[in-house]
């Protein structure tokens, strides 16, 4: 089957860097996705990695390891604004997209 | 710009009634989907569309129809509605002319069937 695993739940404080992971199985693999959402909203799109290695937009990076089925989301200079869940989903064979059930990042002061 | 536009918002409904989901985007993307997120769960795919005119069968498609007359519009169905679909649904869309497939997410409707 496919599986798509992250955390539930991490707590970082403002300021600070926090990683996110993601592991994957899927039938197929044609890229991976973070995506944020903020409770009571629609996920929008934070980064595309399709190669292996690290992609970086401004605060936010993505890596990306193929033969190891992972990923992670790095976040620096946390902001209060940052406490949301973020969602990992592979493209499959069908490019279709599977979602992991998403990790809630609490920002304290 | 909208972009992609749900309605309701949020819509309470009595198990056995039928209700239809609205969506509708502007960006003449040639892809649509429905999800429905609970909690714990993550995003599960109902039904899709590749191109208007064709639908497909998503990780959870039963209880729920889809159409895709058009470009723009893609509803979705509930013809007896029972309370294990209460769940926010999310519709989304992207194009899907090449193998990247961003896809861009209405507001959501949250259902609450009793």
């Amino acid at each position: 089957g496919q599986n798509i695993d992250q955390p539930t739940e991490m707590t970082a404080t403002e300021g600070a860097i926090v990683q996110i992971n993601c592991t994957y199985q899927t039938s197929g693999f044609n890229g991976l996705f973070w995506y944020q959402q903020h409770a009571g909203e629609a996920p929008t799109f934070l980064s595309y990695n399709v190669l292996d290695g690290l992609e970086e937009k401004g605060r936010f990076s993505s890596f990306l390891s193929r033969s190891k089925g992972y990923s992670y989301l790095l976040l620096k200079e946390l902001q209060m604004k940052d406490s949301a869940s973020y969602l990992c989903a592979v493209s499959d064979s069908n490019y279709q997209l599977i979602w992991g059930a998403g990790t809630k990042l609490i920002i304290k002061p | 710009t909208a972009g992609i536009t749900q309605a309701p918002t949020s819509q309470i409904l009595a198990a056995g009634r039928s209700m239809t989901l609205r969506c509708t985007q502007d960006m003449r993307h040639n892809a649509m989907y429905w999800y429905r997120q609970d909690l714990g769960l993550g995003l599960r795919l109902i039904h899709y569309s590749n191109t208007a005119g064709t639908t497909g069968k998503g990780e959870v498609p039963d209880g729920y129809s889809v159409s895709r007359a058009n470009t723009d519009d893609f509803p979705l169905t509930l013809a007896s509605a029972v309370p294990s679909q209460t769940s926010v649904y999310f519709c989304a869309s992207s194009h899907r002319q090449s193998d990247y497939n961003e896809q861009f997410f209405g507001p959501g409707t949250r259902l609450t069937v009793l």
